[in-house]
C-alpha cells in the first residue's frame, strides 16, 4: 500500500498569502494518478487537480499542481476567504487507493 | 458528463445491515471499476474496495474483509456496497468513485449513522 504523507497538517495564512501544500508518497506513483480535493465542512471533497497538474473543471488558475515520483506540491497563489478548508492529496493508480491525512488552511 | 447518483441517508441500529446505490451515467458502463470510499466525521478518507463492472471481480480492504460485499448490475449501470454487522464506528459518509481517463469522479455521498 502507498502511503501519503501531507504536510504541514495546519497551514495559518493571511488572505493574499502564498500556500503551499505537500504530498509525499512512500513509493513513486504516476503523475498521471494523483489529485488534490478541498473539503469544507459538510461537503463533499471538491477535485481540484487530477493528473498531478490538470485543473479541473471550474477551478480558478490561482490553484496549481506540481511534481513527479514521491514529491507533489499544491500551491494557492493568492488565498481567498473561500480557500480556507481542509486539502487532500489522493493516488489512484495502485490498488487500493490512498488518501494523505489532510492539510487544513485556516485563518491567521 | 459522468454522473454517479446515490441512495439517500440511511439510520441503521448497531448489528445491521446497510446497502447502499450508486447509478452510473455519460460514460461506458463496462469500462471501469467502480471503488467504494467512505470518510468518518472528522476523519480522513479511507478506501473499502472495488468491483468490476460485470460484478465477477472485487477487491475489500482487509479491513472490510467478511463484512461488505460489492455487486453490479449491468442492465441498470448501477453499483451496491452492502456493509454488515454494523457499528458506530461505521458511521460516514459513505462515496462511489472511479477514474476514468485519469479523471477521479465522485457520487454525491451517503450518509450512514448507525445508532441504537
Amino acid at each position: 500500500e502507498i502511503v501519503l504523507m501531507q504536510s504541514p497538517g495546519t497551514l495559518s495564512l493571511s488572505p493574499g498569502e502564498r500556500a503551499t501544500l505537500s504530498c509525499r508518497a512512500s513509493q513513486s506513483i504516476s503523475s498521471s494518478y494523483l489529485a488534490w480535493y478541498q473539503q469544507k465542512p459538510g461537503q463533499t471533497p471538491r477535485l481540484l487537480i487530477y493528473g498531478a497538474s490538470s485543473r479541473a473543471t471550474g477551478i480558478p488558475d490561482r490553484f496549481s499542481g506540481s511534481g513527479s515520483g514521491t514529491d507533489f506540491t499544491l500551491t494557492i497563489s493568492r488565498l481567498e476567504p473561500e480557500d480556507f478548508a481542509v486539502y487532500y492529496c489522493q493516488q489512484y493508480g495502485n490498488s487500493p487507493w490512498t488518501f494523505g491525512q489532510g492539510t487544513k488552511v485556516e485563518i491567521k | 458528463q459522468v454522473q454517479l447518483v446515490q441512495s439517500g441517508a440511511e439510520v441503521k441500529k448497531p448489528g445491521a445491515s446497510v446497502k447502499v446505490s450508486c447509478k452510473a451515467s455519460g460514460y461506458i458502463f463496462n469500462n471501469y471499476y467502480m471503488h467504494w470510499v467512505r470518510q468518518a466525521p472528522g476523519q480522513g478518507v479511507e478506501w473499502m474496495g472495488m468491483v468490476s463492472p460485470s460484478g465477477d471481480t472485487t477487491h475489500y480492504a482487509q479491513t472490510f474483509q467478511g463484512r461488505v460485499t460489492m455487486t453490479s448490475d449491468t442492465s441498470t449501470s448501477t453499483v451496491y456496497m452492502e456493509l454488515n454487522s454494523l457499528r458506530s464506528e461505521d458511521t460516514a459518509a459513505y462515496y462511489c468513485t472511479l477514474d476514468r481517463r485519469f479523471v477521479p469522479y465522485w457520487g454525491q455521498g451517503t450518509l450512514v449513522t448507525v445508532s441504537s
